[in-house]
C-alpha cells in the first residue's frame, strides 16, 4: 500500500537558513511524488512534483526536492529561508486508483521562520 | 482559464445541525471533483471524489455524504453534525488522466 510519512511535524529556522522538510514514502511502483504549501488563510498551491524524469525537481519559489529511490525519500529543501516561506507544507503521493489519480498527503509540517 | 470557487469560508454549526458546503468550477467541463477533509494535526483525507454527474465515491465511512447535481458542482452534506465533524473541508478539481490538482480556498467548519 501507498503512503507517505513526513518526519517533523513543526520546523523552525532563522530567516535566510536552510530549510530542510523531510518525507518518506511507501509505494509498490515508481510513484509520482508532490510538495505542496498552504499559507494561512489560502488553498494549497503546488511547489513541485516528480514524475521519473530528473531525480532532482526544481519548483516554485527557489523551493526543489530530491528524488531517492533507494531512500525512498523526497526531502524539500530550500539554501535560503524567507519571512514569507512560513506555511505549511504536504508531502504527497498519487496513486492510480480504480480510473482516477488518488492523492495521498502526508500529516504535514509547520515551516515557522524567525527573523 | 479555470477557477474553482467554495463557500463559505468559514461556518460555525450546533451539533445535531445540517450542513451544506457547495463548490463549483468555470472554465473547464467534465473535471475530476474531490472533497478533503484536513483535521487539527493531521493530513488531507480524501472523502469523496467525483468523475461525473451524479457519480460519487466515498473514501471513508462518515457522518457525511456528497452529491453532484451538475457536471462542475460538488456539494458536501450532513444531515446532522456532530462534534467530530469539525475541521478544514477543501474542494479540488484535476482533469481526467492527470494528477495535479487545484483547490478552492477552503471551508473551517466548528461543531460546536
Amino acid at each position: 500500500a501507498q503512503s507517505v510519512t513526513q518526519l517533523d511535524s513543526h520546523v523552525s529556522v532563522s530567516e535566510g537558513t536552510p530549510v530542510l522538510l523531510r518525507c518518506n514514502y511507501s509505494s509498490s511502483y515508481s510513484p509520482s511524488l508532490f510538495w505542496y504549501v498552504q499559507h494561512p488563510n489560502k488553498g494549497l498551491q503546488l511547489l513541485l512534483k516528480y514524475t521519473s524524469a530528473a531525480t532532482l525537481v526544481k519548483g516554485i519559489n527557489g523551493f526543489e526536492a530530491e528524488f531517492k529511490k533507494s531512500e525512498t525519500s523526497f526531502h524539500l529543501t530550500k539554501p535560503s529561508a524567507h519571512m514569507s516561506d512560513a506555511a505549511e507544507y504536504f508531502c504527497v503521493v498519487s496513486v492510480r486508483s480504480g480510473g482516477y489519480n488518488k492523492l495521498i498527503f502526508g500529516a504535514g509540517t509547520r515551516l515557522a521562520v524567525h527573523p | 482559464s479555470q477557477t474553482i470557487h467554495q463557500w463559505p469560508a468559514t461556518l460555525v454549526q450546533p451539533v445535531g445541525s445540517p450542513l451544506s458546503l457547495e463548490c463549483t468550477v468555470e472554465g473547464t467541463s467534465n473535471p475530476n471533483l474531490y472533497w478533503y477533509r484536513q483535521a487539527a494535526g493531521r493530513g488531507l483525507q480524501l472523502l469523496f471524489y467525483s468523475i461525473g454527474i451524479d457519480q460519487i465515491s466515498s473514501e471513508v465511512p462518515q457522518n457525511l455524504s456528497a452529491s453532484r447535481p451538475q457536471d462542475r458542482q460538488f456539494i458536501l452534506s450532513s444531515k446532522k453534525l456532530l462534534l467530530s465533524d469539525s475541521g478544514f473541508y477543501l474542494c479540488a478539481w484535476n482533469l481526467q488522466g492527470t494528477e495535479k490538482l487545484f483547490f478552492g480556498s477552503g471551508t473551517q467548519l466548528s461543531v460546536l
